[in-house]
């Protein structure tokens, strides 16, 4: 079955901090990617997307992901993270042909920004 | 231009209720789908519709029902509910079904409390 995997449940880091956020996906078949945000007791918005072009795609909030077809990754950074990201981050993939519905989400990254 | 607005945002049942959930789309969206969100399972694929037609569902239940209505606008029904039906239910709207941009438009949920 399609599955998508974040690695890391749970990433501190300090404001100013680099960070990468890290995505996996089970297979090498046409996808499309996607980055959401969650703040707390809000919905998923969405931060970037990956359909075609470059494989390095920019997003909002200083965000970018890199697409890797050979890794079957799509990895989340930013170079300086502020407290205003903490938030829960979802790693999405749409299955090209996948029965399971448009887009299947990864389990999400916590990301804590301390000062 | 409105979000996504689900109501209502709390609800308590218990066990062997049943309770209905609504989501009002983006104006001009014709695609509605729902997501259950739990800290274990984190985000599940529940169905989509699209100009009233189920397209696709994922694997849960028959107690887990929806419908569209003329004007978009989406209900989810869980009958004879369990303790593990406690969750967030996300709605999702999109211009278009299937494989398109993909992007979804979440609303804020409706957080489940089954006792």
């Amino acid at each position: 079955a399609q599955s998508v995997t974040q690695l890391d449940s749970q990433v501190p880091v300090f404001e100013e901090a680099p960070v990468e956020l890290r995505c996996n996906y089970s297979s090498s078949v046409s996808v499309y990617l996607f980055w959401y945000v969650q703040y707390p007791n809000q919905g998923l918005q969405l931060l970037l997307k990956y359909l075609s072009g470059s494989t390095l795609v920019k997003g909002i909030n200083g965000f970018e992901a890199e697409f890797n077809k050979s890794q079957t990754s799509f990895h989340l950074r930013k170079p300086s993270v502020h407290i205003s990201d903490t938030a829960e981050y979802f790693c999405a993939v749409d299955f090209y042909g996948g029965s399971q519905g448009n887009l299947i989400f990864g389990k999400g990254t916590k990301l804590s920004v301390k000062p | 231009k409105a979000g996504v607005t689900q109501t209502p945002r709390y609800l308590i049942k218990t066990r062997g209720q049943q309770v209905t959930l609504s989501c009002s789309p983006i104006s001009g969206h014709r695609s509605v789908s729902w997501y259950q969100q739990t800290p274990g399972q984190g985000l599940q694929f529940l169905f989509e519709y699209f100009s009233e037609t189920q397209r696709n569902k994922g694997n849960f239940p028959g107690r887990f029902s929806g419908r569209q209505f003329s004007n978009s606008r989406s209900e989810m029904n869980v009958s004879t509910l369990e303790l593990g039906d406690s969750a967030l239910y996300l709605c999702a709207s999109s211009l278009r079904s299937g494989r398109a941009t993909g992007e979804l438009f979440f609303g804020e949920g409706s957080r489940l409390t089954v006792l």
